[in-house]
């Protein structure tokens, strides 16, 4: 069964530190994976895209590996800012004749000053 | 260029009414899909819509529908209101051909509230 599954469930963090949100997933064939950010109440926002062959990507605070032998990828936020809380979501991509797209519940990450 | 627009932004309806609600996707996609997000709970995949047709369909009842016109703008309609159905529903548009992935594109959603 296509599953993605992301720990922990919620974090509270103080603003400055460093955190690792995780997301293991069961999508074959896999094709991509992206995290996304989604602020309360509104749509989310991609934030990266990595294929198979991809190991990082990074964008400004935010950086996200991939080992697609174990199926897990990892976001890492540095220097955390109040404006990071929100929930980032793991949303893995498999071909099933056309595109389909697995989502995670989601990490709920609140930064506190 | 202009995002993934959704109207109304907020709504309140009472149990039993029904409800439209419009996304208009970026221009040139041609794929729309709808999500339902309820407080606590991760993104429910409601359809996707490309060129007009039903491509996929989660697993909602039929009290949910939809449609895609010429233009690609799609509306999704709610039929007899639950106090269950309050939610925040997303649209997301994606894929200029329809084909290859392009990842989704959202909008902001719209939050539907049923008293």
């Amino acid at each position: 069964k296509n599953q993605v599954e992301q720990s922990p469930q919620s974090l509270i963090i103080l603003e400055g530190k460093n955190c690792t949100l995780q997301c293991n997933y069961t999508v074959s064939p896999f094709s991509n994976l992206r995290w996304y950010k989604q602020d309360t109440g509104r749509g989310p926002v991609s934030l990266t895209i990595m294929t198979f062959s991809e190991n990082t990507k990074s964008n400004g605070r935010y950086t996200a590996t991939l080992d697609a032998d174990t199926k897990q990828s990892s976001l890492h936020i540095t220097a955390s800012q109040l404006s990071d809380s929100a929930s980032y979501i793991c949303v893995v991509t498999f071909t099933s004749g056309t595109y389909k797209y697995i989502f995670g519940t989601g990490t709920r990450l609140k930064v506190l000053a | 260029k202009a995002g993934v627009t959704q109207t109304p932004r907020y709504l309140i309806k009472t149990r039993g009414q029904q409800v439209t609600l419009s996304c208009s996707p970026i221009s040139g996609h041609r794929s729309v899909s709808w999500y339902q997000q309820t407080p606590g709970q991760g993104l429910q995949f409601l359809f996707e819509y490309f060129s007009e047709t039903q491509r996929n369909k989660g697993n909602f009842p039929g009290r949910f529908s939809g449609r895609q016109f010429s233009n690609s703008r799609s509306e999704m309609n709610v039929s007899t209101l639950e106090l269950g159905d309050s939610a925040l529903y997303l649209c997301a548009s994606s894929s200029p051909l329809g084909k290859g992935d392009y990842g989704y594109t959202f909008g902001s959603g719209t939050r539907l509230t049923v008293v």
